[in-house]
C-alpha cells in the first residue's frame, strides 16, 4: 500500500497523558498536513510542511501541540496535557506540490477520559 | 467570511438514482475544488477535483460541475450504489496558502436498496 499511513488508529488516553502520532506520506510528496475533525464537521487544518520546515499552524494549534517532520519523510503530532476537548480524529494528507490533490491517511482517532 | 458550505446534510437516494450534492462557495477567487468521500471511521478519498478553467469535468460514474457566476459546484452521482453511501465534503484547495483545505460540513449520502 502507497498511500498515507497513520499509526496507531485508535488511541485512548487519560487526561492530562501525553500522546504521539506518526503520519507517513506518499513516497515522493514532499507536501505534508495535519487536520483534526470532531464528529459531524468537516476537517479542520492544523498545520503543514514542505519537505522539514513546518510552515504555517493554525490558531487551533494550541501550545500544547507540537508537530515535526525531521527528515522531510514522517511526521509526528504530539499532545502535551491532552483534555478531553482534544478527543477527535486526527488526519494526515500529504501532496506533491500545492496545487495538487491532497491524499488522506485513515485517521487516528483520539479518545481521551 | 470565507468559507465553502453545503445545501443539505442529509440526503436519501433510491439505489440505481442519480445523486446530485451541492456545494457553495463565497470567494471569488477560489479557482480549486476537490471533492472526497468518507466512510465511517475512515479518511477523505479523493474523488474528483476541477479548476476554474474547467466548468464540467467527468470521472467513473461522477461529474462535478462547476459555475462560478454563482459561485456553486456539484457533484453528480450516476446509478448510486449502496456502496456510494458515505459522507461526501467538496474542500477548496487554497494553494497559495501552501494547498491547504477548507471544507465544509458534508452531505451524508444514504443509498435505499
Amino acid at each position: 500500500d502507497t498511500g498515507v499511513s497513520q499509526n496507531p488508529r485508535h488511541k485512548i488516553t487519560k487526561r492530562g497523558q501525553n500522546v504521539t502520532f506518526r503520519c507517513d506520506p506518499i513516497s515522493e510528496h514532499n507536501r505534508l498536513y495535519w487536520y483534526r475533525q470532531t464528529l459531524g464537521q468537516g476537517p479542520e487544518f492544523l498545520t503543514y510542511f514542505q519537505n522539514e520546515a513546518q510552515l504555517e499552524k493554525s490558531r487551533l494549534l494550541s501550545d500544547r501541540f507540537s508537530a515535526e517532520r525531521p527528515k522531510g519523510s514522517f511526521s509526528t503530532l504530539e499532545i502535551q496535557r491532552t483534555e478531553q476537548g482534544d478527543s477527535a480524529m486526527y488526519l494526515c494528507a500529504s501532496s506533491l506540490s500545492p496545487e495538487t490533490v491532497v491524499f488522506f491517511g485513515q485517521g487516528t482517532r483520539l479518545t481521551v477520559v | 467570511g470565507e468559507s465553502v458550505g453545503l445545501h443539505l446534510p442529509t440526503l436519501s437516494v433510491q439505489e440505481g438514482d442519480n445523486s446530485i450534492i451541492n456545494c457553495a462557495y463565497s470567494n471569488s477567487a477560489s479557482d480549486y475544488f476537490i471533492w472526497y468521500k468518507q466512510e465511517s471511521g475512515k479518511g477523505p478519498q479523493f474523488i474528483i477535483d476541477i479548476r476554474s478553467n474547467m466548468d464540467k469535468r467527468q470521472g467513473q460514474r461522477v461529474t462535478v460541475l462547476l459555475n462560478k457566476t454563482v459561485k456553486h459546484l456539484s457533484l453528480q452521482i450516476a446509478a448510486t450504489q449502496p456502496g456510494d453511501s458515505a459522507v461526501y465534503f467538496c474542500a477548496e484547495n487554497r494553494y497559495n496558502q501552501g494547498g491547504k483545505l477548507i471544507f465544509g460540513q458534508g452531505t451524508e449520502l444514504s443509498v435505499k436498496p
